[in-house]
């Protein structure tokens, strides 16, 4: 069974500051990878999604990596704003008919 | 192509009562997942769906759970006999593509409190 653990849980950073969120997953037979960003009381809207024949994906201030071997993906925020903060999730997908697994999330503030 | 629709957005009731969910897809997006998401977790998987055929549901679906997606298009979530415990926000996702998963879209979600 797939688990997916993302840490830190919470993090507050200063505005301007770079950083990184961790996506660990135990079964490195997956298909691909989404990152995906959650405000309070809404839906998940899509950031990057990675295949697994790929090592990262890049929008904007964003940037993905993932390592099989290791089972391991980041997200990388550049020159983070407040309005970056939200709740941001991992999903894998085993591809085929089997369902998406996320992670617990990693809630992010960004101060200004 | 306006993205995945649910309804209610918010759903209030008491304990007991039955609720229905929609969910509305993406043109031709033939793929259709049910989550549930408790507040500080991530989504849950409750059950999913290929065209019309339900392929898999969660243990986390009890019998008072039930799901369906007649045609294949759009898809209901009932929730039978309500219980506090099911105060959550069910989410619904859906995707393009048979057999490789692609990208997953999201709704907004229905808010579901029970008192």
């Amino acid at each position: 069974k797939q688990e997916v653990t993302q840490i830190p849980a919470a993090l507050s950073v200063p505005e301007g500051e770079n950083l990184v969120l961790n996506c660990s997953f135990t079964d490195s037979a997956i298909y691909n990878l989404q990152w995906f960003r959650q405000d309070p009381g809404k839906g998940l809207t899509s950031l990057l999604l990675i295949q697994s024949s790929q090592r990262e994906q890049t929008s904007g201030r964003l940037n993905a990596s993932l390592d099989k071997s290791s089972g391991r993906s980041t997200l990388y925020i550049a020159a983070s704003q407040p309005g970056d903060s939200a709740t941001y999730l991992c999903a894998l997908s085993p591809g085929g008919y089997q369902k998406v697994t996320f992670g617990t999330g990693t809630k992010l503030q960004v101060i200004p | 192509d306006t993205g995945v629709s649910q309804d209610p957005r918010h759903k209030i009731t008491k304990r007991g009562q039955n609720v229905t969910f929609r969910c509305d897809p993406i043109s031709e997006h033939n793929r259709l997942y049910w989550y549930r998401q408790t507040l500080g977790q991530g989504p849950e998987f409750l059950t999913y769906f290929q065209n019309e055929a339900q392929l898999e549901k969660s243990r986390l679906l009890s019998d008072r759970f039930s799901a369906e997606r007649p045609k294949g298009s759009f898809s209901t979530l009932e929730i039978q006999r309500t219980e506090q415990g099911d105060s959550a926000m069910y989410l619904c996702a859906t995707h393009r593509d048979r057999v490789f998963t692609g990208e997953l879209f999201f709704g907004e979600g229905s808010r579901l409190t029970v008192l």
